[in-house]
């Protein structure tokens, strides 16, 4: 089975700063990951994925994340961060064979804040 | 229709009472999802449905919850003698097959007084 933890459930930056939500995976396969966004009183919205082609994925809004297969890792970053970036993020894996009919695991989720 | 779509988007109800809560797949789609946001909360996994595969319903909290799906389509959550715990917004989503990005409906927030 696939699993997901990410480290830090609230996290604040000031408007201008690097961006940096930390996600981890489990995996026992290959796994695809992917990260997700929900602003307030709205359902989830697809940020990016990783489906086993270039280790660098960007998304939108200027987010991106890196595949470290060494690491078991797919952090999310930004370079400079806007106060319409304050969310909450959650990191998602899932993997293409076994028992679990490819079913997406998630974590428990980042609150970011931005600070003007 | 161009999304996940949920219905109602809201319901109070009162104790004790059963509730439906009703998702629109993407057409197309053949997975489907249920999951449960409570207040500040992150996603609590329900119910997967996968195909024509036996639903992964290791996340159902008690046995007043139960799930349908009538082929690829519909999805209806029912929750029975509803509990003010189970207040919550509670999520669909669908893909368009295993091991793909899910997209997300709206919610519907239930409101249990």
């Amino acid at each position: 089975a696939q699993s997901v933890t990410q480290l830090g459930s609230h996290v604040s930056v000031s408007e201008g700063a690097l961006v940096l939500l930390r996600c981890n995976y489990s995996s026992s396969v290959p796994p695809y990951l992917f990260w997700y966004v929900q602003y307030p009183n709205q359902g989830l919205q697809l940020l990016l994925k990783y489906t086993s082609a270039a280790t660098l994925v960007k998304g939108i809004n200027g987010f991106e994340a890196e595949f470290k297969k060494s690491e078991t890792s797919f952090h999310l970053t930004k370079p400079s961060a806007h106060m319409s970036d304050a969310a909450e993020y959650f990191c998602a894996v899932t993997a293409d064979r076994g028992s679990t009919l490819g079913r997406l695991y998630f974590g428990r989720g980042t609150q970011l804040t931005v600070w003007p | 229709g161009a999304g996940v779509s949920q219905s109602p988007s809201n319901k109070v109800t009162e104790k004790g009472k059963d509730v439906e809560l009703r998702c629109d797949p993407i057409s197309g789609h053949t997975a489907l999802y249920w999951y449960r946001q409570r207040l500040g909360q992150g996603l609590e996994f329900l119910i997967y449905f996968q195909g024509n595969s036996a639903p992964d319903k290791s996340g159902l909290p008690s046995d007043r919850f139960s799930a349908e799906r009538t082929g690829e389509s519909v999805s209806t959550l029912t929750i029975q003698r509803t509990q003010q715990e189970d207040s919550a917004v509670y999520l669909c989503a669908s893909s368009f097959r295993a091991s793909t990005e899910a997209f997300f409906g709206q919610g519907t927030r239930l409101t249990v007084v």
